[in-house]
């Protein structure tokens, strides 16, 4: 049981529209992670927060955008949905340093 | 930059034979190397890390790793199969400095199967 939680499990979407998935970090840890996997594809780096700044970005585009909270807890929101957006999402927390990352469970969007 | 290259996408073994998971990676710096695991439907569990301490690394449920930095490699083994080690298996290298700080690299996984 890694402590980090994701919501929602599943999610369905049309193109265009607009989501937001929610990651719980693990107690203790202020920096969140989050991941794109593609189906059959290892996972992708979106972006890194730590203590509500973002300080690493991947190579996503930005409607790709994220917030961290005061309690460490995390958003990814994705506006003009598009087909190929259809993933398993992944967050990750962590301390600050070189400690390990843990991972919730994925949120999987599909994208009609 | 930093690239992984995991070097099979499947692999079949026997029940009770050993496993090797291969995997080669690029580093402009002293990588940090990790191995993950996923099973359907579960996130990902470390199992285990390389972060320049000893070059053989031992890891949960009987795995390890050696790092070689001749070869720019680090394989995935262990002695004997069991049928819960079905899975997909994710080897990494984690980012240092600047905004590739703590930024994981997945390499595109490896699928392992084992036979009764």
């Amino acid at each position: 049981e890694t402590g980090v939680t994701q919501s929602p499990t599943h999610l369905i979407k049309t193109r265009g529209q607009q989501v937001t998935l929610r990651c719980s970090s693990q107690s203790g840890h202020n920096t969140v992670s989050w991941y794109q996997q593609a189906l059959g594809q290892g996972p992708q780096f979106i972006f890194q927060y730590y203590r509500e700044e973002e300080n690493g970005r991947g190579n996503f585009p930005p409607r790709f955008s994220g917030l961290q909270f005061p309690n460490y807890s995390s958003e990814l929101n994705v506006n003009a949905l598009e087909l190929d957006d259809s993933a398993l999402y992944l967050c990750a927390s962590k301390t600050s340093g070189w400690n390990e990352q843990f991972f919730g469970p994925g949120t999987r969007l599909t994208v009609l | 930059a930093q690239s992984v290259t995991q070097l099979d996408s499947h692999v079949s073994v026997s029940e009770g034979t050993p496993v090797l998971l291969r995997c080669n990676y690029s580093s402009s710096y002293s990588p940090s190397l990790f191995w993950y695991v996923q099973h359907p439907n579960k996130g990902l569990q470390l199992l285990l890390k390389y972060t320049s301490a000893a070059t053989l690394v031992k890891g949960i449920n009987g795995f390890e790793a050696e790092f070689k930095k001749s070869e720019t490699s680090f394989h995935l083994t262990k002695p004997s199969a069991h049928m819960s080690d079905a899975a997909e298996y994710f080897c990494v290298v984690s980012g240092a400095g600047g905004t590739s700080y703590g930024k994981l690299t997945f390499g595109q996984g490896t699928i392992l199967t084992v036979h009764p």
